[in-house]
């Protein structure tokens, strides 16, 4: 156990609608990062957020937003969702961005979109 | 943009025997770190090691050991024993030191088959 949390744990949705993935970072992490595993795209780096600010963007699409608060915990808000959104969406969470910085990952959260 | 390639999509091993697998990275960055993650049947990703690439002095964590070439941008793991627990899907990655890019490139994966 990484000690980070994601729920729900499974999603199925329809084209079109959003949905929210949430993620709670370990005790005393400060940065939260959000990867998405596709059977096409491999594991792809989407945003980070470094207390409470967004830190890094990589291929997330505009559809797509996150957010972390105050408790430092992290939204992923997916919206107008099409089939390809289809995968697995991990948390990682590090206690700062740095020298000696390391990822601890959570057990994802799997959204199938129909 | 550093790219990792992982030339090996599938692998197996017999129980108690040795398996190398193979990982490349292309960077322009002198300073960065690598790992090995782990992912088995329930999807989780486990940290298995990291090398900090200032370091000459190759990583261990038990069985687990890696062949880091800096001049050849190599950094290979190297699993001994191998036990079934170990069948799993391995991802070499790669993330840079600078504050504003920690974020981890992945290889595409090798899955590892220990056979009994």
């Amino acid at each position: 156990d990484s000690g980070v949390t994601q729920t729900p744990k499974h999603l199925i949705t329809a084209t079109g609608q959003r949905v929210t993935l949430r993620c709670s970072p370990r005790s005393g992490d400060l940065s939260v990062y959000w990867y998405q595993q596709s059977l096409d795209q491999g594991l792809q780096f989407l945003i980070q957020y470094y207390n409470g600010e967004e830190r890094a963007k990589g291929n997330i699409l505009e559809r797509f937003s996150a957010q972390q608060f105050p408790d430092l915990h992290s939204e992923l808000n997916l919206s107008s969702l099409e089939l390809g959104d289809s995968a697995l969406y991990f948390c990682a969470s590090s206690v700062v961005p740095g020298v000696q910085e390391t990822q601890y990952f959570g057990p994802g959260t799997r959204l199938l979109v129909l | 943009a550093q790219t990792v390639t992982q030339s090996q999509p599938e692998m197996s091993v017999q129980e108690a025997e040795t398996v190398t697998l193979s990982c490349t990275y292309d960077t322009s960055e002198s300073d960065y770190y690598l790992f090995w993650y782990k992912q088995p049947p329930s999807r989780q990703m486990i940290l298995v090691i990291r090398q900090e690439a200032y370091k000459q002095q190759n990583a261990t964590e038990n069985r687990f050991s890696v062949n880091f070439q800096k001049a050849a941008k190599s950094f290979s793991l190297k699993i001994s024993d191998s036990q079934l627990g170990d069948a799993a899907m391995y991802f070499c990655a790669y993330r840079s030191v600078r504050t504003s890019g920690s974020r981890l490139t992945f290889g595409e994966g090798t899955q590892l088959t220990v056979n009994p």
